[in-house]
């Protein structure tokens, strides 16, 4: 079984769109919790963070962790063609543990 | 945030020879800097830490022989993978962390994908 889960995609949404990604994650050792932006051709950046249960919104951002579950979501509101990029979930315990990202295309 | 870069962005190479792959912190100094390893459709799968002036650390089943990693500056970490075969051909992406920075400075650079013919 993967550290962690995620659904490759391609996403493709209209703009405007509310866009939900997801992963899953079988370590309950995990304590935080990343989600990383990468255009195609470049680095993965770092978009959000948490530590624990719950939301974390930032502008048109917000991540979610659901510890029970071993889950966690970034929701993406008005989404942009700007947003077009694949989305990676992390998770540290020690180390990083990534999941093998999903491809967004927002269409203008 | 900060910048790493990596060179080459692309090689093709043919078996049997060794391939330099450079990162670089351009605006700080990365007294760490750790290499990752994706194969296509799958995760970015840590292969080994290093620390400026030190040996690297590698993470489990990465042959260290194979994979040589030099972290002899601040700025500057190179992976050589000798004698390159076919199943080594991945991307290749480096990242890399300033003196006290939590996960959360810790800066990826472009990634260089490999090709061995």
């Amino acid at each position: 079984q993967k550290e962690v889960e995620q659904d490759p995609g391609p996403l493709s949404v209209p703009e405007g769109a509310i866009v939900s990604l997801n992963c899953t994650y079988s370590n309950s050792a995990f304590q935080y919790f990343m989600w990383y932006r990468q255009y195609s051709r470049k680095g993965p950046e770092l978009l959000m963070y948490t530590y624990s249960s719950g939301n974390k919104e930032d502008g048109r951002f917000t991540a979610q962790v659901d510890k029970s579950s071993k889950y966690i979501s970034l929701f993406i509101r008005d989404s942009q063609p700007s947003d077009s990029a694949t989305y990676l979930c992390a998770m540290r315990f020690n180390k990083f543990y990534f999941g093998s990202g999903t491809k967004l295309n927002v269409k203008p | 945030g900060a910048v790493v870069s990596q060179h080459p962005s692309w090689v093709i190479c043919k078996s049997g020879t060794s391939v330099k792959i450079e990162c670089r912190s351009l605006d700080f100094q990365a007294t760490t800097m750790f290499w990752y390893r994706q194969f296509p459709k799958q995760s970015l799968m840590l292969m080994a830490t290093s620390n400026e002036g030190s040996k690297a650390t590698y993470e489990q089943g990465v042959e260290k022989d194979k994979f040589l990693i030099n972290h002899a500056s601040l700025t500057l970490s190179t992976l050589t993978v000798t004698s390159a075969h076919p199943e080594d051909s991945s991307f290749y992406i480096c990242s890399a962390r300033g003196a006290g920075g939590g996960f959360e400075t810790q800066y990826f650079g472009p990634g260089t994908r490999l090709l061995v013919l």
